[in-house]
Protein backbone atom coordinates (compact mmCIF):
# COMPACT_ATOMS: atom_id res chain seq x y z
CA UNK A 1 0.00 0.00 0.00
CA UNK A 2 1.12 3.78 -0.79
CA UNK A 3 2.94 5.25 2.15
CA UNK A 4 2.35 9.03 0.84
CA UNK A 5 -0.97 10.10 -0.40
CA UNK A 6 -0.96 13.33 -1.90
CA UNK A 7 -3.67 15.52 -2.20
CA UNK A 8 -5.30 17.00 -4.34
CA UNK A 9 -4.55 14.27 -7.33
CA UNK A 10 -4.44 17.66 -9.60
CA UNK A 11 -4.41 21.04 -9.64
CA UNK A 12 -4.58 23.59 -12.18
CA UNK A 13 -3.50 27.09 -11.60
CA UNK A 14 -2.85 30.44 -13.23
CA UNK A 15 0.94 31.69 -13.48
CA UNK A 16 1.89 33.83 -10.53
CA UNK A 17 -0.38 32.11 -8.19
CA UNK A 18 0.29 29.85 -5.08
CA UNK A 19 0.23 25.90 -5.24
CA UNK A 20 -0.39 24.46 -2.50
CA UNK A 21 -0.10 20.48 -1.83
CA UNK A 22 -0.28 17.81 0.27
CA UNK A 23 1.05 14.58 1.78
CA UNK A 24 -0.23 11.98 4.23
CA UNK A 25 1.88 9.17 5.34
CA UNK A 26 0.99 6.02 7.65
CA UNK A 27 4.15 4.93 9.69
CA UNK A 28 6.72 6.96 11.79
CA UNK A 29 9.75 8.39 9.21
CA UNK A 30 13.10 9.85 9.39
CA UNK A 31 12.35 12.33 7.27
CA UNK A 32 10.11 12.91 4.12
CA UNK A 33 11.17 14.08 0.75
CA UNK A 34 9.63 15.65 -2.44
CA UNK A 35 9.99 14.66 -5.80
CA UNK A 36 9.30 16.44 -9.28
CA UNK A 37 8.30 14.70 -12.61
CA UNK A 38 8.32 15.86 -15.78
CA UNK A 39 6.07 13.97 -18.24
CA UNK A 40 7.42 10.76 -18.56
CA UNK A 41 10.75 11.66 -17.40
CA UNK A 42 12.69 10.81 -14.54
CA UNK A 43 12.12 12.28 -11.03
CA UNK A 44 14.27 15.36 -9.99
CA UNK A 45 14.42 15.88 -6.04
CA UNK A 46 13.01 19.03 -4.55
CA UNK A 47 13.96 19.14 -0.78
CA UNK A 48 14.22 16.78 1.93
CA UNK A 49 12.97 17.64 5.47
CA UNK A 50 14.24 15.78 8.56
CA UNK A 51 11.39 14.54 10.88
CA UNK A 52 12.47 17.10 13.94
CA UNK A 53 12.26 20.01 11.18
CA UNK A 54 9.29 21.71 10.35
CA UNK A 55 9.56 24.05 7.95
CA UNK A 56 12.12 23.92 5.02
CA UNK A 57 12.72 26.88 2.12
CA UNK A 58 14.47 26.09 -0.65
CA UNK A 59 13.93 29.33 -3.69
CA UNK A 60 10.39 29.46 -4.08
CA UNK A 61 9.57 26.01 -2.61
CA UNK A 62 8.54 26.02 1.06
CA UNK A 63 7.35 22.21 2.89
CA UNK A 64 6.31 22.10 5.92
CA UNK A 65 6.59 18.89 8.32
CA UNK A 66 3.48 18.17 11.01
CA UNK A 67 4.84 14.75 12.67
CA UNK A 68 2.27 14.38 14.85
CA UNK A 69 -0.18 14.73 11.57
CA UNK A 70 1.65 12.87 9.45
CA UNK A 71 1.37 14.62 6.75
CA UNK A 72 3.27 17.39 5.19
CA UNK A 73 2.75 20.30 2.70
CA UNK A 74 4.45 21.69 -0.13
CA UNK A 75 3.20 25.09 -1.11
CA UNK A 76 5.03 26.70 -4.38
CA UNK A 77 5.11 30.22 -4.84
CA UNK A 78 4.48 32.87 -8.32
CA UNK A 79 4.16 29.73 -10.15
CA UNK A 80 5.70 29.30 -13.71
CA UNK A 81 4.42 27.73 -16.37
CA UNK A 82 7.57 25.39 -16.25
CA UNK A 83 6.19 24.08 -12.82
CA UNK A 84 3.43 22.46 -14.69
CA UNK A 85 4.56 18.62 -13.46
CA UNK A 86 4.02 15.87 -11.18
CA UNK A 87 5.27 16.11 -7.32
CA UNK A 88 5.52 13.31 -5.02
CA UNK A 89 6.32 12.67 -1.58
CA UNK A 90 8.50 10.00 -0.61
CA UNK A 91 9.22 8.30 2.51
CA UNK A 92 11.75 5.29 3.45
CA UNK A 93 11.49 2.28 4.92
CA UNK A 94 12.72 -0.59 5.84
CA UNK A 95 15.69 1.00 7.76
CA UNK A 96 17.30 1.97 4.17
CA UNK A 97 16.62 5.60 2.36
CA UNK A 98 17.53 3.17 -0.64
CA UNK A 99 13.60 2.12 -1.00
CA UNK A 100 11.40 5.08 -0.91
CA UNK A 101 7.50 4.71 -1.07
CA UNK A 102 5.90 6.86 -3.56
CA UNK A 103 2.29 8.35 -3.07
CA UNK A 104 0.50 8.81 -6.71
CA UNK A 105 1.50 12.38 -6.66
CA UNK A 106 -0.39 15.62 -7.33
CA UNK A 107 -0.41 16.56 -11.36
CA UNK A 108 -0.06 20.59 -11.42
CA UNK A 109 -0.54 22.58 -14.43
CA UNK A 110 0.55 26.34 -14.85
CA UNK A 111 -1.16 27.58 -17.73
CA UNK A 112 0.73 31.26 -18.86
CA UNK B 1 29.76 15.44 -11.70
CA UNK B 2 27.65 13.55 -14.46
CA UNK B 3 24.04 11.91 -13.39
CA UNK B 4 22.48 8.81 -13.53
CA UNK B 5 22.41 7.02 -17.17
CA UNK B 6 20.37 4.37 -17.78
CA UNK B 7 20.13 2.17 -21.18
CA UNK B 8 18.45 1.60 -23.27
CA UNK B 9 15.70 4.65 -23.14
CA UNK B 10 13.07 2.60 -24.74
CA UNK B 11 12.62 -1.30 -25.62
CA UNK B 12 10.22 -2.89 -27.37
CA UNK B 13 9.57 -6.31 -26.64
CA UNK B 14 7.42 -9.33 -26.50
CA UNK B 15 5.50 -11.54 -24.54
CA UNK B 16 8.11 -14.31 -23.11
CA UNK B 17 10.69 -12.52 -24.06
CA UNK B 18 13.64 -11.37 -21.58
CA UNK B 19 15.27 -7.81 -21.24
CA UNK B 20 18.11 -6.62 -19.12
CA UNK B 21 18.48 -2.90 -18.12
CA UNK B 22 21.34 -1.12 -17.42
CA UNK B 23 22.26 1.84 -14.84
CA UNK B 24 25.52 3.55 -13.89
CA UNK B 25 25.07 5.76 -10.76
CA UNK B 26 26.53 8.90 -9.70
CA UNK B 27 30.50 9.11 -9.47
CA UNK B 28 30.78 7.74 -5.87
CA UNK B 29 27.57 6.41 -5.30
CA UNK B 30 27.54 2.72 -4.21
CA UNK B 31 23.94 2.19 -3.60
CA UNK B 32 21.41 1.87 -6.36
CA UNK B 33 17.63 1.31 -6.46
CA UNK B 34 15.35 0.56 -9.20
CA UNK B 35 11.62 0.96 -9.17
CA UNK B 36 9.11 0.16 -12.03
CA UNK B 37 6.15 3.37 -12.92
CA UNK B 38 2.69 2.49 -14.00
CA UNK B 39 -0.21 4.07 -14.61
CA UNK B 40 -2.33 2.26 -12.36
CA UNK B 41 0.24 1.32 -9.33
CA UNK B 42 2.44 4.45 -9.49
CA UNK B 43 5.87 4.22 -8.68
CA UNK B 44 7.19 1.05 -6.94
CA UNK B 45 10.30 -0.22 -5.29
CA UNK B 46 11.78 -3.08 -7.18
CA UNK B 47 14.93 -3.63 -5.32
CA UNK B 48 17.65 -1.69 -3.62
CA UNK B 49 21.80 -2.81 -4.47
CA UNK B 50 24.68 -1.73 -2.10
CA UNK B 51 28.19 -2.74 -2.51
CA UNK B 52 27.19 -5.58 -5.07
CA UNK B 53 24.74 -7.09 -2.59
CA UNK B 54 20.85 -6.70 -2.52
CA UNK B 55 19.80 -4.97 0.36
CA UNK B 56 16.24 -5.00 -0.15
CA UNK B 57 13.55 -6.20 -2.52
CA UNK B 58 10.50 -4.85 -3.12
CA UNK B 59 6.77 -7.30 -3.61
CA UNK B 60 7.82 -8.51 -7.08
CA UNK B 61 7.91 -11.76 -8.51
CA UNK B 62 10.94 -13.54 -8.63
CA UNK B 63 11.05 -12.64 -12.74
CA UNK B 64 12.11 -9.62 -11.50
CA UNK B 65 16.09 -9.89 -10.51
CA UNK B 66 18.74 -7.53 -10.60
CA UNK B 67 22.57 -6.93 -9.87
CA UNK B 68 24.83 -4.75 -9.11
CA UNK B 69 28.66 -4.93 -10.20
CA UNK B 70 32.16 -3.76 -8.40
CA UNK B 71 31.79 -0.37 -10.53
CA UNK B 72 28.73 0.01 -8.75
CA UNK B 73 26.52 0.00 -12.09
CA UNK B 74 23.78 -2.11 -11.74
CA UNK B 75 21.72 -4.11 -14.17
CA UNK B 76 17.83 -5.57 -13.53
CA UNK B 77 16.69 -8.49 -15.47
CA UNK B 78 12.77 -9.32 -16.71
CA UNK B 79 12.07 -12.93 -17.57
CA UNK B 80 9.47 -14.08 -19.23
CA UNK B 81 7.88 -10.53 -20.13
CA UNK B 82 4.17 -9.88 -19.33
CA UNK B 83 2.03 -7.40 -20.69
CA UNK B 84 2.20 -5.78 -17.37
CA UNK B 85 5.99 -5.51 -17.22
CA UNK B 86 5.34 -2.44 -19.49
CA UNK B 87 6.35 0.43 -17.34
CA UNK B 88 8.39 3.44 -17.14
CA UNK B 89 11.58 1.20 -14.94
CA UNK B 90 13.61 4.21 -13.10
CA UNK B 91 16.73 3.82 -11.48
CA UNK B 92 18.60 5.92 -8.79
CA UNK B 93 21.67 7.05 -7.52
CA UNK B 94 21.57 6.98 -3.40
CA UNK B 95 23.60 9.45 -1.69
CA UNK B 96 23.43 8.13 1.43
CA UNK B 97 25.31 10.88 3.67
CA UNK B 98 22.62 12.96 2.45
CA UNK B 99 19.83 10.28 2.48
CA UNK B 100 18.42 11.91 -1.06
CA UNK B 101 18.36 9.59 -4.61
CA UNK B 102 19.13 11.23 -7.57
CA UNK B 103 16.84 9.13 -10.19
CA UNK B 104 17.99 8.94 -14.07
CA UNK B 105 16.17 9.33 -17.04
CA UNK B 106 14.01 5.86 -17.07
CA UNK B 107 13.66 2.99 -19.72
CA UNK B 108 10.43 3.05 -21.14
CA UNK B 109 9.37 -1.15 -21.93
CA UNK B 110 6.28 -1.55 -23.85
CA UNK B 111 5.53 -5.25 -23.91
CA UNK B 112 3.56 -6.33 -26.95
Amino acid sequence: SQQGEEDPQALSIQEGENATMNCSYKTSINNLQWYRQNSGRGLVHLILIRSNEREKHSGRLRVTLDTSKKSSSLLITASRAADTASYFCATAFGGSQGNLIFGKGTKLSVKP
Amino acid sequence: KAGVTQTPRYLIKTRGQQVTLSCSPISGHRSVSWYQQTPGQGLQFLFEYFSETQRNKGNFPGRFSGRQFSNSRSEMNVSTLELGDSALYLCASNDLGSDTQYFGPGTRLTVL
